[in-house]
């Protein structure tokens, strides 16, 4: 079956920078990669997907870019603010919402 | 903007007990789901279901659970004999089709003693 890997576990970055989150996927026939934002003792909401038909998608302060070749997809999200602080997860499918596997989640602290 | 809903949002119950865990999906939506995370780890599928029988399930998703749509808008999960281990929060999820994004309902957290 898939098997999504996240990367890092913990990421802290200052107000107004940029950060990155990264993923890698094992099964190349996946096409659907969502990324969910969770704060803390709520639900997963999507923030942002792509399909394997694109390289990249944005919508204003967050993109996501998908490579493929090497299996791996990121989110990019830049000026960042204190309300971006969660744990965000990437995931995969190869039947868009069907079967979703789920990365471990990275928790985003934004220091001010 | 149409929800997921889920009750109860908290349930404590005893090892072995059964426990049956509520979603109202959203009404157009056709494929239904549980996740379940527990405290501090991945968000971790367990069944989809659609057309009124399971489409996938997880290899969680053992003997001890079971789903059900009784009606034309709920949807549950059962935990036959629940375990210590069954302690986590499940999450329902709607979408309109397969290919869909997915909505997720607020969770009902278990807590089994």
């Amino acid at each position: 079956g898939e098997n999504v890997e996240q990367h890092p576990s913990t990421l802290s970055v200052q107000e107004g920078d940029s950060a990155v989150i990264k993923c890698t996927y094992s099964d190349s026939a996946s096409n659907y990669f969502p990324w969910y934002k969770q704060e803390l003792g709520k639900r997963p909401q999507l923030i942002i997907d792509i399909r394997s038909n694109v390289g990249e998608k944005k919508d204003q302060r967050i993109a996501v870019t998908l490579n493929k070749t090497a299996k791996h997809f990121s989110l990019h999200i830049t000026e960042t603010q204190p309300e971006d602080s969660a744990v965000y997860f990437c995931a995969a499918s190869i039947r868009g919402a069907d079967g979703l596997t789920f990365g471990k989640g990275t928790h985003l602290i934004i220091q001010p | 903007e149409p929800e997921v809903t889920q009750t109860p949002s908290h349930q404590v119950t005893q090892m072995g007990q059964e426990v049956i865990l509520r979603c109202v999906p959203i009404s157009n939506h056709l494929y239904f789901y549980w996740y379940r995370q527990i405290l501090g780890q991945k968000v971790e599928f367990l069944v989809s279901f659609y057309n009124n029988e399971i489409s996938e399930k997880s290899e969680i998703f053992d003997d001890q659970f079971s789903v059900e749509r009784p009606d034309g808008s709920n949807f549950t999960l059962k935990i036959r004999s629940t375990k210590l281990e069954d302690s986590a929060m499940y999450f329902c999820a709607s979408a309109a089709s397969g290919a869909n994004v997915l909505t997720f309902g607020a969770g009902s957290r278990l807590t089994v003693l």
